[in-house]
């Protein structure tokens, strides 16, 4: 079974504070996703990868950086916190073209 | 661009009742299409998807979708619905590079 893992279920962080996530994949998959997920909102996505220390911008960028330093890991990048940054963040893998599978998510609270 | 509108937000649907949750697409080529669903505190689930051929599609809990191009819709169904059926459902299309836009979602409720 593939098993994509984030590193943490909830996190509370205070504005201005610089937060990691972090995602590990175990399939040697090319792609990895992050999103973020709002009521009323669906999955919006923030970055993707198709390859070790490739990016791309999503729909939603602004505010974010991501990391792929290893295929099976990709972080996101929190520069400085805001409050409208409260969210859950998904990430999520793929090959090329195909199915995307999701992580458990991490429910972020930014006060 | 690519969208995908999922016009009900809420449904709610008695157990044992069949169950229609409906999706239209906005795609300039032939689309990928998947349907996912969320139980609470849960990451998403693939339930099924349509890459070509049979344009009725299987998928896993007793779901079906069926894609009508003449429509642009993929909509997802259930015979006869389970409390466990509770949860929320995404639609979403794909490119050939893999980036999925998602509907907003469709939050089913099963009441008794």
């Amino acid at each position: 079974d593939v098993k994509v893992t984030q590193s943490s279920r909830y996190l509370v962080k205070r504005t201005g504070e610089k937060v990691f996530l972090e995602c590990v994949q175990d399939m040697d998959h090319e792609n990895m996703f992050w999103y973020r997920q709002d009521p009323g909102l669906g999955l919006r996505l923030i970055y993707f990868s198709y390859d070790v220390k490739m990016k791309e911008k999503g729909d939603i960028p602004e505010g974010y950086s991501v990391s792929r330093e290893k295929k099976e890991r990709f972080s996101l990048i929190l520069e400085s916190a805001s409050t409208n940054q409260t969210s859950m963040y998904l990430c999520a893998s793929s090959e090329q073209g195909n199915i995307q599978y999701f992580g458990a998510g991490t429910r972020l609270s930014v006060l | 661009a690519q969208s995908v509108t999922q016009p009900d937000i809420h449904i709610t649907v008695s157990e044992g009742a069949s169950l229609e949750l409906r999706c239209n697409y906005s795609y300039g080529a032939t689309p990928y299409l998947f349907w996912y669903v969320q139980s609470p505190g849960q990451g998403l689930q693939l339930l099924l998807k349509y890459f070509s051929g049979d344009t009725l599609v299987q998928g896993i809990k007793g779901f079906e979708a069926e894609f009508k191009r003449s429509q642009s819709s993929f909509n997802l169904r259930k015979p006869s619905v389970h409390w466990s059926d509770a949860a929320e459902y995404f639609c979403a299309v794909g490119d050939s590079w893999g980036k999925l836009q998602f509907g907003a979602g469709t939050q089913v409720v099963v009441t008794p």
